[in-house]
């Protein structure tokens, strides 16, 4: 079946601008991940979405960054006035059930750069 | 805090075994999972461990031990293929939030 889809694959932008970014999960997948990976480092967690509701948002950096998931499925991360530190792949997962401790499905990523 | 840490790099033999350590702070820990990740592709999940102990996949084992606040990931019958970066990765917060290590970047050589 279909894996984890996130769209664009790149996105260039300049410093300032609005940038939407989107996930689609696998179906049936109820738990949804925003990571975002500096080149040589982890995936550093942003924010975890248990249906429709943002269960865990503690990873979001400040408030020019915010995601939603309306109906459950496809989510949406939102970047305001992005900055060049913006700049990185932002990674999506979905997992079947809650806990982050089953195996997370990873997409390819979004490659964000701030110009 | 909720970090994890791990050697940055690691270089062994074809064939060889290969082990890749984690600390991890304990502060709302629940379990560490391991993922590995090629060059300019995404992380595929490895393994998990919730209880101490050891759980083999294959050529690919994972030990946890709570009183050490440490795990390991076991690469047995090392392959070229086994080049890429692994991340060990903790479930904190009800199970919930994932905090991945810096990750450890494993060269096989012929």
């Amino acid at each position: 079946g279909a894996g984890v889809s996130q769209t664009p694959s790149n996105k260039v932008t300049e410093k300032g601008k609005y940038v939407e970014l989107r996930c689609d999960p696998i179906s049936g997948h109820t738990a949804l991940y925003w990571y975002r990976q500096s080149l040589g480092q982890g995936p550093e967690f942003l924010i975890y979405f248990q249906g429709t509701g943002a269960a865990d948002d503690s990873g979001l950096p400040n408030d020019r960054f915010f995601a939603v998931r309306p109906e459950g499925s496809v989510s949406t991360l939102k970047i305001q006035r992005t900055e060049r530190g913006d700049s990185a792949v932002y990674l999506c997962a979905s997992s079947l059930v809650a806990e982050s401790y089953n195996e997370q499905f990873f997409g390819p990523g979004t490659r964000l750069t701030v110009l | 805090g909720q970090s994890l840490e791990q050697p940055s790099e690691v270089t062994a033999v074809e064939g060889a075994i290969v082990q890749i350590n984690c600390t991890y702070q304990t502060s709302g820990f629940y379990g560490l999972s391991w993922y590995q990740q090629h060059d300019g592709g995404a992380p595929t999940f490895l393994s998990y461990n919730a209880l101490d102990g050891l759980e083999e996949t294959g050529r690919f084992s994972s030990f946890l031990s709570r009183s050490d606040s440490y795990g390991y990931l076991l690469l047995q019958e090392l392959q070229m293929k086994d080049s890429a970066s692994y991340f060990c990765a903790g479930a904190y917060t009800g199970g919930f939030k994932t905090i991945f290590g810096a990750g450890t970047r494993l060269f096989v050589k012929a």
